[in-house]
Protein backbone atom coordinates (compact mmCIF):
# COMPACT_ATOMS: atom_id res chain seq x y z
CA UNK A 1 0.00 0.00 0.00
CA UNK A 2 1.34 3.38 -0.57
CA UNK A 3 1.94 5.84 2.17
CA UNK A 4 2.36 8.93 0.24
CA UNK A 5 -0.45 10.37 -2.52
CA UNK A 6 0.37 13.14 -4.85
CA UNK A 7 -0.77 14.53 -8.00
CA UNK A 8 -0.11 13.14 -10.56
CA UNK A 9 1.02 16.29 -13.07
CA UNK A 10 1.44 19.86 -12.38
CA UNK A 11 2.37 22.77 -14.00
CA UNK A 12 3.79 26.18 -12.69
CA UNK A 13 4.91 29.45 -14.69
CA UNK A 14 8.69 30.02 -14.53
CA UNK A 15 9.65 32.40 -11.76
CA UNK A 16 6.62 31.28 -9.36
CA UNK A 17 6.47 29.48 -6.64
CA UNK A 18 5.82 25.87 -7.57
CA UNK A 19 4.05 24.17 -4.65
CA UNK A 20 3.59 20.48 -4.52
CA UNK A 21 1.10 18.63 -2.17
CA UNK A 22 1.77 15.11 -0.52
CA UNK A 23 -0.42 13.20 1.42
CA UNK A 24 0.61 11.01 3.80
CA UNK A 25 -2.12 10.57 6.59
CA UNK A 26 -0.58 6.99 8.04
CA UNK A 27 2.33 8.29 8.78
CA UNK A 28 3.47 7.13 11.95
CA UNK A 29 5.42 9.23 14.60
CA UNK A 30 9.14 8.07 14.02
CA UNK A 31 8.87 8.69 9.98
CA UNK A 32 10.32 11.04 8.23
CA UNK A 33 9.61 13.19 5.18
CA UNK A 34 12.04 12.78 2.26
CA UNK A 35 11.80 14.74 -1.26
CA UNK A 36 13.60 13.80 -4.15
CA UNK A 37 13.28 14.55 -8.14
CA UNK A 38 14.24 13.05 -11.07
CA UNK A 39 15.30 15.15 -13.93
CA UNK A 40 14.36 13.23 -17.26
CA UNK A 41 15.78 9.66 -16.55
CA UNK A 42 19.01 11.14 -14.43
CA UNK A 43 20.10 9.30 -11.04
CA UNK A 44 16.99 10.86 -8.38
CA UNK A 45 18.83 14.18 -6.61
CA UNK A 46 17.93 14.26 -2.89
CA UNK A 47 16.34 17.80 -2.09
CA UNK A 48 14.62 18.03 1.78
CA UNK A 49 13.76 15.84 4.72
CA UNK A 50 12.06 16.71 8.16
CA UNK A 51 9.88 15.48 10.76
CA UNK A 52 7.72 18.19 12.49
CA UNK A 53 9.21 21.06 12.06
CA UNK A 54 9.15 23.43 8.38
CA UNK A 55 12.28 22.64 7.04
CA UNK A 56 14.32 25.57 4.19
CA UNK A 57 17.78 24.92 2.53
CA UNK A 58 19.14 26.47 -0.89
CA UNK A 59 16.40 24.27 -3.10
CA UNK A 60 14.06 24.69 -1.34
CA UNK A 61 11.16 24.92 1.55
CA UNK A 62 9.24 22.13 3.35
CA UNK A 63 6.26 22.57 5.05
CA UNK A 64 4.58 20.06 7.05
CA UNK A 65 1.16 20.17 9.07
CA UNK A 66 0.82 20.39 12.26
CA UNK A 67 -0.56 16.54 12.56
CA UNK A 68 1.75 15.33 10.03
CA UNK A 69 -0.92 14.22 7.66
CA UNK A 70 0.51 15.97 4.48
CA UNK A 71 3.16 18.82 3.49
CA UNK A 72 4.26 20.97 0.98
CA UNK A 73 7.36 21.45 -0.86
CA UNK A 74 8.14 24.53 -2.05
CA UNK A 75 10.41 25.39 -4.86
CA UNK A 76 10.53 29.65 -4.48
CA UNK A 77 10.83 30.36 -7.93
CA UNK A 78 10.97 27.90 -10.19
CA UNK A 79 13.28 27.78 -13.48
CA UNK A 80 12.94 25.62 -16.74
CA UNK A 81 15.37 23.55 -14.95
CA UNK A 82 13.13 22.18 -12.13
CA UNK A 83 11.12 20.40 -14.75
CA UNK A 84 11.73 16.70 -13.22
CA UNK A 85 9.16 14.32 -11.52
CA UNK A 86 9.20 15.03 -7.66
CA UNK A 87 8.65 12.12 -5.00
CA UNK A 88 7.25 12.12 -1.52
CA UNK A 89 8.63 9.76 0.61
CA UNK A 90 7.74 8.84 4.23
CA UNK A 91 10.73 6.36 6.29
CA UNK A 92 11.99 5.95 9.46
CA UNK A 93 15.61 6.97 9.95
CA UNK A 94 17.63 3.88 10.63
CA UNK A 95 15.84 0.45 10.73
CA UNK A 96 14.17 0.01 7.57
CA UNK A 97 16.39 1.70 4.78
CA UNK A 98 13.81 1.11 1.47
CA UNK A 99 13.36 4.06 0.17
CA UNK A 100 9.85 3.40 -1.35
CA UNK A 101 9.20 5.61 -4.64
CA UNK A 102 5.83 5.96 -5.89
CA UNK A 103 4.80 7.43 -8.83
CA UNK A 104 5.40 11.20 -8.05
CA UNK A 105 4.49 14.33 -9.52
CA UNK A 106 5.83 15.52 -12.82
CA UNK A 107 6.59 19.36 -12.81
CA UNK A 108 6.68 21.18 -16.23
CA UNK A 109 8.02 24.67 -15.68
CA UNK A 110 6.30 26.98 -18.04
CA UNK A 111 8.32 29.53 -19.62
CA UNK B 1 34.26 14.62 -11.29
CA UNK B 2 31.08 12.22 -9.98
CA UNK B 3 30.99 11.02 -7.04
CA UNK B 4 29.08 8.13 -7.91
CA UNK B 5 30.31 6.53 -11.28
CA UNK B 6 27.99 3.46 -12.86
CA UNK B 7 29.51 1.48 -15.50
CA UNK B 8 28.52 0.66 -18.62
CA UNK B 9 25.58 3.65 -18.97
CA UNK B 10 24.07 1.54 -21.83
CA UNK B 11 24.10 -2.33 -22.97
CA UNK B 12 22.29 -4.19 -25.46
CA UNK B 13 22.28 -7.70 -24.60
CA UNK B 14 20.69 -11.18 -25.65
CA UNK B 15 18.75 -13.56 -23.34
CA UNK B 16 20.59 -16.15 -21.47
CA UNK B 17 23.71 -14.20 -21.34
CA UNK B 18 25.71 -12.85 -17.71
CA UNK B 19 25.86 -9.59 -17.19
CA UNK B 20 27.51 -7.24 -14.90
CA UNK B 21 26.53 -3.63 -13.77
CA UNK B 22 29.58 -2.08 -11.78
CA UNK B 23 29.19 1.16 -9.67
CA UNK B 24 31.77 3.11 -7.62
CA UNK B 25 31.67 5.86 -5.40
CA UNK B 26 33.78 8.40 -4.01
CA UNK B 27 31.89 9.65 -1.13
CA UNK B 28 33.47 7.71 1.27
CA UNK B 29 29.52 6.14 2.27
CA UNK B 30 29.59 2.43 3.82
CA UNK B 31 26.03 1.95 2.71
CA UNK B 32 25.13 1.00 -0.94
CA UNK B 33 22.10 -0.16 -3.05
CA UNK B 34 21.16 -0.84 -6.50
CA UNK B 35 17.33 -0.18 -7.59
CA UNK B 36 15.85 -0.22 -10.94
CA UNK B 37 13.13 1.39 -13.27
CA UNK B 38 10.66 0.60 -15.43
CA UNK B 39 9.00 2.97 -17.79
CA UNK B 40 6.73 5.48 -15.86
CA UNK B 41 7.95 3.60 -12.33
CA UNK B 42 8.96 4.74 -9.95
CA UNK B 43 12.53 2.69 -8.37
CA UNK B 44 12.36 -0.65 -7.17
CA UNK B 45 14.88 -1.72 -4.21
CA UNK B 46 17.01 -4.94 -5.51
CA UNK B 47 19.73 -5.18 -2.80
CA UNK B 48 21.87 -3.11 -0.29
CA UNK B 49 24.27 -2.99 1.12
CA UNK B 50 25.88 -1.85 4.75
CA UNK B 51 29.12 -2.54 4.77
CA UNK B 52 31.54 -4.93 2.60
CA UNK B 53 30.41 -7.59 4.78
CA UNK B 54 26.47 -7.34 4.75
CA UNK B 55 24.32 -8.10 1.53
CA UNK B 56 20.85 -7.54 2.10
CA UNK B 57 17.62 -8.43 -0.17
CA UNK B 58 15.32 -6.09 -1.49
CA UNK B 59 11.95 -6.11 -3.09
CA UNK B 60 12.89 -7.81 -6.39
CA UNK B 61 16.14 -9.71 -5.83
CA UNK B 62 14.91 -12.84 -8.08
CA UNK B 63 17.40 -12.95 -11.02
CA UNK B 64 19.97 -10.54 -9.55
CA UNK B 65 22.80 -11.23 -7.46
CA UNK B 66 25.56 -8.65 -5.95
CA UNK B 67 29.11 -8.09 -5.08
CA UNK B 68 30.32 -6.07 -2.69
CA UNK B 69 34.05 -5.82 -3.71
CA UNK B 70 35.15 -3.17 -1.13
CA UNK B 71 33.50 -0.50 0.55
CA UNK B 72 33.71 2.06 -2.69
CA UNK B 73 32.45 -1.09 -5.21
CA UNK B 74 29.15 -2.41 -5.45
CA UNK B 75 28.30 -4.91 -8.28
CA UNK B 76 25.20 -5.72 -9.79
CA UNK B 77 25.40 -9.28 -11.95
CA UNK B 78 22.11 -10.71 -13.74
CA UNK B 79 23.30 -14.66 -14.30
CA UNK B 80 21.25 -15.08 -16.97
CA UNK B 81 19.42 -12.58 -18.65
CA UNK B 82 16.01 -11.84 -19.45
CA UNK B 83 14.01 -9.81 -21.41
CA UNK B 84 11.90 -8.18 -18.38
CA UNK B 85 14.83 -7.38 -16.86
CA UNK B 86 15.25 -4.54 -19.79
CA UNK B 87 15.23 -1.35 -17.46
CA UNK B 88 17.12 1.57 -15.99
CA UNK B 89 19.53 0.57 -13.14
CA UNK B 90 20.55 3.15 -10.66
CA UNK B 91 23.20 2.62 -7.99
CA UNK B 92 22.82 4.60 -4.69
CA UNK B 93 25.07 5.44 -1.54
CA UNK B 94 24.60 6.82 1.93
CA UNK B 95 26.46 7.42 5.06
CA UNK B 96 25.45 5.34 7.80
CA UNK B 97 26.41 7.82 10.49
CA UNK B 98 23.77 10.76 9.59
CA UNK B 99 21.25 10.77 11.18
CA UNK B 100 19.49 11.03 8.43
CA UNK B 101 19.03 8.59 5.20
CA UNK B 102 20.21 10.86 2.25
CA UNK B 103 21.02 8.75 -0.84
CA UNK B 104 23.08 9.70 -3.73
CA UNK B 105 22.62 8.66 -6.93
CA UNK B 106 24.47 7.58 -9.82
CA UNK B 107 24.02 8.29 -13.48
CA UNK B 108 22.04 5.32 -14.39
CA UNK B 109 22.64 2.86 -16.81
CA UNK B 110 20.44 1.87 -19.62
CA UNK B 111 20.11 -1.90 -19.84
CA UNK B 112 18.45 -3.41 -22.79
CA UNK B 113 17.56 -7.59 -22.87
CA UNK B 114 16.66 -8.76 -26.03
Amino acid sequence: DAKTTQPPSMDCAEGRAANLPCNHSTISGNEYVYWYRQIHSQGPQYIIHGLKNNETNEMASLIITEDRKSSTLILPHATLRDTAVYYCIVKENFGNEKLTFGTGTRLTIIP
Amino acid sequence: DADVTQTPRNRITKTGKRIMLECSQTKGHDRMYWYRQDPGLGLRLIYYSFDVKDINKGEISDGYSVSRQAQAKFSLSLESAIPNQTALYFCATSWGGERTDTQYFGPGTRLTVL
